[in-house]
C-alpha cells in the first residue's frame, strides 16, 4: 500500500506527557501538511513542510508544538507536555507538488490523540 | 469574519434527490477551489479541483464557482446512501501553500 501512512492511529496520553506522532507521506511525494480535526470546527492548517524545511508554520501554537521532516525517515509532529485540549485527530497529508496549485491532497487516516 | 463559511448540517435528503452543498469565503485572493469528502473515521478524499470561476462537472458531480460572490457550490445528482459522508470545501491562493478548509457539512442519503 503506497498511501500516506500515519502511527500511531490512536495515542493517550496524560497531562504533561509528551506525544509523538508520525506520518511516512506517499513514495515520490516531498511536501507534508499537518492539520488538526475537532468535532465540529473541521480541519485546522497547521504547518506545511518540504524535505528538511518548514514552509509554513503560522497554524501552529508557539508553544509546545513543533514539526519536522527530515532527509531520511517521516515527519514528526511533536506536543510536549500536553493539556486535554490537544486531544483531537491529527491528519497528515503529502502531495508531490504545492498542494494548493494542484488542489490534491493524499490524506492518512490521521492519528486520534486523547489527554486524560 | 471567518475565511471560510460552511454550514455543518447535517443534511439529510431521500436516495435519489440532487444534493446542494456550499460554502462562502472572504478572502478575495483564493483562487484554488476543491471539494473534499470524509468517512467516518477515515481521512479525507479529493472529490472536485477548480480553478477559479466556472463550472466543473465528473460524473455525478459538479463543481460551481462564482468569485464575484465568494460563493462555490457542489451538486450532486441522483444521490446514493453511499455518498452519505461529511463534505469539506477547501481554497487556497498563489500567495501562501495553504489550503484552508471549511468545517464540512455532514450528509445522510436515506434509503
Amino acid at each position: 500500500n503506497a498511501g500516506v501512512m500515519q502511527n500511531p492511529r490512536h495515542l493517550v496520553r496524560r497531562r504533561g506527557q509528551e506525544a509523538r506522532l508520525r506520518c511516512s507521506p506517499m513514495k515520490g511525494h516531498s511536501h507534508v501538511y499537518w492539520y488538526r480535526q475537532l468535532p465540529e470546527e473541521g480541519l485546522k492548517f497547521m504547518v506545511y513542510l518540504q524535505k528538511e524545511n518548514i514552509i509554513d508554520e503560522s497554524g501552529m501554537p508557539k508553544e509546545r508544538f513543533s514539526a519536522e521532516f527530515p532527509k531520511e525517515g517521516p515527519s514528526i509532529l511533536r506536543i510536549q507536555q500536553v493539556v486535554r485540549g490537544d486531544s483531537a485527530a491529527y491528519f497528515c497529508a503529502s502531495s508531490p507538488m504545492s498542494g494548493s496549485r494542484t488542489g490534491e491532497l493524499f490524506f492518512g487516516e490521521g492519528s486520534r490523540l486523547t489527554v486524560l | 469574519q471567518k475565511e471560510v463559511e460552511q454550514d455543518p448540517g447535517p443534511l439529510s435528503v431521500p436516495e435519489g434527490a440532487i444534493v446542494s452543498l456550499n460554502c462562502t469565503y472572504s478572502n478575495s485572493a483564493f483562487q484554488y477551489f476543491m471539494w473534499y469528502r470524509q468517512y467516518s473515521r477515515k481521512g479525507p478524499e479529493l472529490l472536485m479541483y477548480t480553478y477559479s470561476s466556472g463550472n466543473k462537472e465528473d460524473g455525478r458531480f459538479t463543481a460551481q464557482v462564482d468569485k464575484s460572490s465568494k460563493y462555490i457550490s457542489l451538486f450532486i445528482r441522483d444521490s446514493q446512501p453511499s455518498d452519505s459522508a461529511t463534505y469539506l470545501c477547501a481554497m487556497s491562493s498563489n500567495r501562501d501553500d495553504k489550503i484552508i478548509f471549511g468545517k464540512g457539512t455532514r450528509l445522510h442519503i436515506l434509503p
